[in-house]
């Protein structure tokens, strides 16, 4: 059974502060990974992709990979009340095309 | 442009009954996807389309379910005999083709079985 492991949270932190966002995988042969922001009543909404080890940085937003320890983390820079919202992380495993959800962390930015 | 779309956006049927549930992707998206959400959990796969025929339907819970994509773009996803256990978020998404393309997700259909 592939599994994505994340903490429910809440995790909760103040305007202005970096918010950090954890996920690990069971599956070794996961290629791609996402994180997708969640609004209570919507949709998920692609944030960040990433496909290989290191950082990628797409402005406030920083996604990070360690294949090796099988972990990918989110980070967000100067937090606002409006990323307060659940973040999904997604990952796709060897099929390539089907994603498997973690059950999502609840972020609150506290102005 | 405009993005994945699905009607209804809210969906109350009796237990029993039968159910149609549209998706339209993103234009020029060859892939596309179906997903169930339940309340606080991630999405969980059901089927995946590549062009017309069901690439991969094995998320499918059970036979009451079935999805069709006949023309390789709207796919529709039907449920027969509803349980209110179907009660769900139901999203569909599209990517531009298969592999690991990114997945863009509709706005989804909330089904209700009382």
């Amino acid at each position: 059974q592939k599994e994505v492991e994340q903490n429910s949270g809440p995790l909760s932190v103040p305007e202005g502060a970096i918010a950090s966002l954890n996920c690990t995988y069971s599956d070794r042969g996961s290629q791609s990974f996402f994180w997708y922001r969640q609004y209570s009543g919507k949709s998920p909404e692609l944030i960040m992709s990433i496909y290989s080890n290191g950082d990628k940085e797409d402005g406030r937003f920083t996604a990070q990979l360690n294949k090796a320890s099988q972990y990918v983390s989110l980070l967000i820079r100067d937090s606002q009340p409006s990323d307060s919202a659940t973040y999904l992380c997604a990952v796709n495993g060897g099929s390539n095309y089907k994603l498997t959800f973690g059950k999502g962390t609840l972020l609150t930015v506290n102005p | 442009g405009a993005g994945v779309s699905q009607t209804p956006s809210n969906k109350v049927t009796e237990k029993g009954k039968y159910v149609e549930l549209r998706c339209d992707p993103i234009s020029g998206h060859t892939a596309l996807y179906w997903y169930r959400q339940s309340l606080g959990q991630g999405p969980e796969f059901l089927i995946y389309f590549q062009g017309t025929g069901a690439a991969d339907d094995s998320g499918l819970p059970n036979d009451r379910f079935f999805a069709v994509r006949p023309e390789g773009s709207v796919s529709t996803l039907k449920i027969q005999r509803t349980e209110r256990g179907d009660s769900a978020v139901y999203l569909c998404a599209s990517s531009l083709t298969y592999g690991a393309d990114e997945q863009y997700f509709g706005p989804g259909t909330r089904l209700t079985v009382t």
